[in-house]
């Protein structure tokens, strides 16, 4: 089994409309990350959390809000969509115990926003 | 603030060819560099890392030298196989625990 798992892995939504993107880990990770990747543009921090109780705001929060419900959870919510917020969406984790700036990605979720 | 610049691709080359994409940073501090790697239909994995320096990091038969006096971390590999297509990114990550991507180059390897 995957240890980093997104749900779901495609979604086409119409804006105005709210939507969440969940993540679950299995490795027993305190951080977690949120990112959206558009072409040419890399991959852009969207939000991240070091642990349950703090969250903390990336490059480009806007529009968006997260929610830390347990350890091995962190979900990305679109308050109220957007076109321009169309884009391949990755959960990532890491351990700051050891290698902190290794992080270990799920497989992405691509969001179409009309 | 911290940035990284890649080539832009696509990089198209016939297998067995020699690769090179180049990056180049721009940061506070003493950073960690790393190359990560995005096969189709995935999520992003660590490539390879270099932690100070003058440091060479390895795998796969990819190499990236670290070089502090030109900002540098360019990933080399000597024959490329058709394999290794897919999407490299340049990142960088400092004191403040984040890592900073570049915008990724596309390579894909004819047979």
């Amino acid at each position: 089994d995957a240890d980093v798992t997104q749900t779901p892995r495609n979604r086409i939504t119409k804006t105005g409309k709210r939507i969440m993107l969940e993540c679950s880990q299995t490795k027993g990770h305190d951080r977690m990350y949120w990112y959206r990747q558009d072409p040419g543009l890399g991959l852009r921090l969207i939000y991240y959390s070091f642990d349950v109780k703090d969250i903390n705001k990336g490059e480009i929060s806007d529009g968006y809000s997260v929610s830390r419900q347990a350890q091995a959870k962190f979900s990305l919510s679109l308050e109220s969509a957007i076109p321009n917020q169309t884009a391949l969406y990755f959960c990532a984790t890491s351990d700051p115990s050891r290698e902190w700036e290794t992080q270990y990605f799920g497989p992405g979720t691509r969001l179409l926003v009309l | 603030g911290n940035s990284v610049t890649q080539m832009e691709g696509p990089v198209t080359l016939s297998e067995e060819a020699f690769l090179t994409i180049n990056c180049t940073y721009t940061a506070t501090g003493y950073p960690s560099l790393f190359w990560y790697v995005q096969y189709p239909g995935e999520g992003l994995q660590l490539l390879l890392k270099a932690t100070k320096a003058d440091d060479k990091g390895s795998n796969k038969g990819f190499e990236a030298t670290y070089r502090k006096e030109t900002t540098s971390f360019h990933l080399e590999k000597g024959s490329v196989q058709v394999s290794d297509s897919a999407v490299y990114f340049c990142a960088l990550g400092n004191a403040g625990n984040m890592l900073t991507f570049g915008g990724g180059t596309r390579l894909m390897v004819k047979p």
